[in-house]
């Protein structure tokens, strides 16, 4: 079974600090990708790897970066979190044989 | 670019009645559609996924969704829901196909299921 990790289920974080959401996969997956979950909106894509050390933007990446050093291990980094990144945050790998995404379990962010 | 819209974003029917969960798409490319359901607390789920080959395309838990496209549609049915249907539904479509550049979600159907 393919499994996706994410660091916290739940986290709490003050206006103006450094958040980092990691993310791991077991499944030797060359894309990851990060996306952000809002009541009403859907998933929306912010960041995505193709493999170590590449990244590319999504529909969403202003105030997040990210880093994948190691291929099984995709982080997303908020530099100054908001109050407007309060949300849930889900984390992917593909499986390119199958073209299928497979989702972690989130993590819900309260920025306060 | 491509989109993705679900029609009603709760849907309720009886245990036992037919549930259909309806969604369009726009592609520039010749679209891989997915059909994902999240539980409460959990993450996404793949249900089923269409690429290429026969339109009609069966999942797990007895669901199904048809390709149409001169409809530009991937509507989930199931013919007899259950109470352990009730969760989020996502359709959502690729962008250069198979997903390498991300998914396109719809805003999700909350599917109620009524006893």
């Amino acid at each position: 079974d393919v499994k996706v990790t994410q660091s916290s289920r739940y986290l709490v974080k003050r206006t103006g600090e450094k958040v980092f959401l990691e993310c791991v996969q077991d499944m030797d997956h060359e894309n990851m990708f990060w996306y952000r979950q809002d009541p009403g909106l859907g998933l929306r894509l912010i960041y995505f790897s193709y493999d170590v050390k590449m990244k590319e933007k999504g529909d969403i990446p202003e105030g997040y970066s990210v880093s994948r050093e190691k291929k099984e291990r995709f982080s997303l980094i908020l530099e100054s979190a908001s109050t407007n990144q309060t949300s849930m945050y889900l984390c992917a790998s593909r499986d390119w044989a199958t073209d299928t995404q497979y989702f972690g379990p989130g993590t819900r962010l309260t920025v306060l | 670019a491509q989109s993705v819209t679900q029609l009603g974003s709760h849907v309720s029917v009886s245990e036992g009645a037919l549930v259909l969960l309806r969604c369009n798409y726009s592609s520039s490319v010749p679209p891989y559609l997915f059909w994902y359901v999240q539980y409460p607390n959990q993450g996404l789920q793949l249900l089923l996924k269409y690429t290429t080959g026969a339109t009609l395309v069966k999942g797990i838990n007895g669901f199904e969704a048809e390709f149409k496209k001169s409809e530009t549609s991937f509507h989930l049915t199931k013919p007899s829901a259950h109470m352990s249907d009730a969760a989020e539904y996502f359709c959502a479509v690729s962008g250069s196909g198979g997903g390498a550049d991300g998914l396109t979600f719809g805003k999700g159907t909350h599917l109620i299921i009524q006893p």
